[in-house]
């Protein structure tokens, strides 16, 4: 079975600084990955998805994710990070068990704290 | 355009009582589900549904049913509520999971059990 790890529970950084959040999968195949965000008291936003081709994707409001196989990782990254950008991040992976519908797993977040 | 809509956004229960969430969607989704979050766990699938008239379990489906009469509804019940039900409810929708497509999500139904 599919899972998703995010190592860290909370991350903050001072405004202007950049970003990386990290995130580890674990499925046998090539996995369909994405993230998104969470501000206070809303649902789920896509930042953005990888499914296939280049590694590097990038994603709305200047973020952008890196698949890396060998380690299987997709961390994203933010070179300069803006107050408004506090908020929580999930990433998550979908498989298609035995051949059904493609079904997401969430990792449990990691939440952004910007100082200014 | 209204996307996903989760109705109500609070609900304060005592335990044991019985209540629906509703999720409406206005794009014409096939999939919707129904998550839960809860500090430190993240989101959790409860049920999700590929089309109108089916349903499948989740991560965590004791203690919930669903139906799907329609396509643009996804109906979440509680028979007999739970202090551990206490939790916030997300609904969310995608054209067709056959490729994962991107989810929309409503804005959450916060629940607590007494």
């Amino acid at each position: 079975a599919q899972s998703v790890t995010q190592p860290d529970i909370h991350i903050t950084v001072s405004e202007g600084a950049s970003l990386e959040l990290r995130c580890n999968y674990s499925y046998g195949a090539t996995p369909y990955l994405f993230w998104y965000v969470q501000s206070p008291g809303q649902g789920l936003q896509l930042l953005l998805k990888y499914f296939s081709g280049d590694t590097l994707v990038q994603g709305i409001k200047g973020f952008e994710a890196e698949f890396k196989r060998s380690q299987s990782s997709f961390n994203l990254r933010k070179p300069s990070v803006h107050w408004s950008d506090a908020a929580e991040y999930f990433c998550a992976v979908g498989e298609r068990p035995s051949g059904g519908s493609y079904i997401p797993t969430f990792g449990r977040g990691t939440s952004l704290i910007v100082h200014p | 355009n209204a996307g996903v809509t989760q109705t109500p956004k609070f609900r304060v229960l005592k335990t044991g009582q019985s209540m629906t969430l509703l999720c409406a969607q206005d794009m014409n989704h096939e999939y919707m589900y129904w998550y839960r979050q809860d500090p430190g766990m993240g989101l959790r699938l409860i049920h999700y549904s590929v089309g109108e008239g089916t349903t499948a379990k989740g991560e965590v489906p004791d203690g919930y049913n669903v139906s799907r009469l329609k396509k643009q509804n996804f109906l979440l019940g509680l028979e007999s509520a739970a202090p551990s039900q206490t939790s916030v409810y997300f609904c969310a929708s995608s054209y067709s999971g056959d490729v994962l497509e991107k989810l929309f999500f409503g804005s959450g139904t916060q629940l607590s059990v007494l």
